[in-house]
This record gives structure tokens, C-alpha cells and sequence, in this order.
């Protein structure tokens, strides 16, 4: 059954602490994306990778780090740098071809973070 | 002047009407367009794309395309309650998406 997992669902985290979310793909999609999601907003990219070992910031990306060492993985860190972490982050792929534009992108369920 | 716009507040619709949903964005460049459908809590879902001028339909959807006047709009015809969602616009940009904030549309029963 192919999709995009995310892990886990619901996040705690305290102030001054980093935690990792996990986005896993078995797609077999080149592209991979975080997204962050507030309430009543669009979605804002904080980090894509086209390539394995590669990757690049988004519009919103301090506070936030990220790493592609296989294809199918793409986890995010949020660092305890981050000064509003609290909100929806999604995780996305999709084919990628040099040379075109990036076809579909497809999400994860998402997961929750929440400071406390 | 933001790269996607939806400025439409919150849409009712009879069900079995039409909901329009218009979207507007700056990049005259952009290639490609999509709409994508979220329900309260859940992740986005694709529900259609469009790259050529003009109309594209999938079912109930109608995506339409106008480079000319940087507009996309779609139409979701004979609404169901379970249209009732965000639907939110994306433009192509650089390889990447951006997105619009979105427009909340409920049907009513």
C-alpha cells in the first residue's frame, strides 16, 4: 500500500527541548517537503530536498533543520531555536524531472506539535 | 502583492448548487495550478490540476485556467454536504508550490 507516513500524530514538547518528526515515502518520489500549517493559514515550506544528500531552505526554515540520507526518508528537526513551533506540519513528495516543472504533490497526515 | 490569493471569506452553498472558488496569483511565469481539498484536522488532498488555458473537468470539479488575467478558479457543481471543506489554490513556483490561505466552503443540507 504506498503512501506517506508521518510520525507521530500528536507531539509535546517542552521549551528548550528539539524533537525530530518523522515523514517515511514508498512512492519511490524524488521530491520531498515540510510544510508548517497555522490555524486559519496556508501552508509555508520550511525545507525541500530534490535529491538524496541534498536539500534546500524554504521560505521559513530557521529554527528548523532537516536531512535526506535515503530516498524514501526526509525527518525534520525543530529546534529549541524555533520560537513558535506550536502548529500543523506536513510532509510531501513528488516525481521530480530536471529540466520540468514538479508534477503533484502528494501529503502525509501530518503531525500536531504543541509546546507546552 | 502576495504570490497566491484567495480572498474569499467563508462560502455557503445550497447543497446540489454550484460553489465558485476563485484564486489569483502574481508569478506570471507559473506553469501549473492545482486545487487541493482539506478537511478540518486533515492533511490536504489533490483533487485536480491544470496547466493550459481554459476548462478542465474531473466529475463534479471544473478547474479553469486564465494566464491572461493570472486567475484560476474552480466550480464544484451539484454540492454535497461532504464538499464542506478548505480548499486551498497552489502555484508552480521555481519547483516549488506556494499556496493560498485558502477558502472555507460549507454546504448546507
Amino acid at each position: 500500500d504506498g503512501g506517506i507516513t508521518q510520525s507521530p500524530k500528536y507531539l509535546f514538547r517542552k521549551e528548550g527541548q528539539n524533537v525530530t518528526l518523522s515523514c517515511e515515502q514508498n512512492l519511490n518520489h524524488d521530491a520531498m517537503y515540510w510544510y508548517r500549517q497555522d490555524p486559519g493559514q496556508g501552508l509555508r515550506l520550511i525545507y525541500y530536498s530534490q535529491i538524496v544528500n541534498d536539500f534546500q531552505k524554504g521560505d521559513i526554515a530557521e529554527g528548523y533543520s532537516v536531512s535526506r540520507e535515503k530516498k524514501e526518508s526526509f525527518p525534520l528537526t525543530v529546534t529549541s531555536a524555533q520560537k513558535n513551533p506550536t502548529a500543523f506540519y506536513l510532509c510531501a513528495s513528488s516525481q521530480h524531472l530536471r529540466g520540468f516543472s514538479p508534477i503533484s504533490q502528494y501529503f502525509g497526515p501530518g503531525t500536531r506539535l504543541t509546546v507546552l | 502583492q502576495k504570490e497566491v490569493e484567495q480572498n474569499s471569506g467563508p462560502l455557503s452553498v445550497p447543497e446540489g448548487a454550484i460553489a465558485s472558488l476563485n484564486c489569483t496569483y502574481s508569478d506570471r511565469g507559473s506553469q501549473s495550478f492545482f486545487w487541493y481539498r482539506q478537511y478540518s484536522g486533515k492533511s490536504p488532498e489533490l483533487i485536480m490540476f491544470i496547466y493550459s488555458n481554459g476548462d478542465k473537468e474531473d466529475g463534479r470539479f471544473t478547474a479553469q485556467l486564465n494566464k491572461a488575467s493570472q486567475y484560476v478558479s474552480l466550480l464544484i457543481r451539484d454540492s454535497q454536504p461532504s464538499d464542506s471543506a478548505t480548499y486551498l489554490c497552489a502555484v508552480n513556483r521555481n519547483n516549488r508550490l506556494a499556496f493560498g490561505k485558502g477558502n472555507q466552503v460549507v454546504v448546507i443540507p
